[in-house]
């Protein structure tokens, strides 16, 4: 079955950049996500790179995909103590709208 | 990007007792939706598909009977929790599709004393 595996914790300076790193298994993923939880709210989707795409930016994100090693990354510049949240990445299997999600990086911005 | 409302966000009710959850798709109508459970400091784990107009479709390790899924229109499916015990205490997340995307709904967390 399909995995995503994920970095449990992450800390970084404010002002500094952070880089979310994730790596799934099923090769026909189609859509590639980034989710923020922030504590007892619900997902909040981020951005989302489609398959044929190896980088895709979006103000301070930037999402780079390597398919050929199946590794997804999420890099953050001048990460802000508002981006302290859980980030969940997660692909969506082609034909189908099931979701499977890593378990969750915790980043943690200190001041 | 198209919105999906779940619907209450937090409950507690007393161990015994039934709860239900909607999910609502607002601007789109959604034929799937996903309902998902998330253990505390674990990932979202999904525990079944609701298909308008048929069965759920479950994961493996998912009591159906437990878990009611009701999917009657093309805009809402329901979740209820039956018999609810503390075991059961989680957040519950629905989510449903657009073309390539998946909306998520806001959440419940139930709390069952």
């Amino acid at each position: 079955g399909e995995d995503v595996e994920q970095s449990l914790f992450l800390s970084v300076r404010e002002g500094d950049s952070s880089v979310i790193n994730c790596t799934y298994t099923d090769s026909s993923s189609t859509y590639l996500y980034w989710y923020k939880q922030e504590p007892g709210a619900g997902l909040q989707l981020l951005t989302y790179i489609f398959s044929n795409m190896d980088m895709k930016q979006d103000q301070r994100l930037t999402v780079l995909l390597n398919k050929k090693d199946k590794h997804l990354s999420l890099r953050i510049a001048d990460t802000q103590t508002g981006d302290s949240a859980i980030y969940f990445c997660a692909e969506m299997e082609r034909g189908y709208q099931k979701v499977t999600f890593g378990i969750g990086t915790k980043l943690q911005v200190i001041p | 990007g198209a919105v999906v409302s779940q619907h209450p966000s937090w409950v507690i009710c007393k161990s015994g007792t039934s709860v239900k959850i909607e999910c609502r798709s607002l601007d789109f109508q959604a034929t799937t939706m996903f309902w998902y459970r998330q253990f505390p400091k674990q990932s979202l784990m999904l525990m079944a598909t609701s298909n308008e107009g048929s069965k759920a479709t479950y994961e493996q390790g998912v009591e159906k009977d437990k878990f009611l899924i009701n999917h009657a229109s093309l805009t809402l499916s329901t979740l209820t929790v039956t018999s609810a015990h503390p075991e059961d205490s989680s957040f519950y997340i629905c989510s449903a599709g657009g073309t390539g995307e998946a909306f998520f709904g806001q959440g419940t967390r139930l709390t069952v004393v």
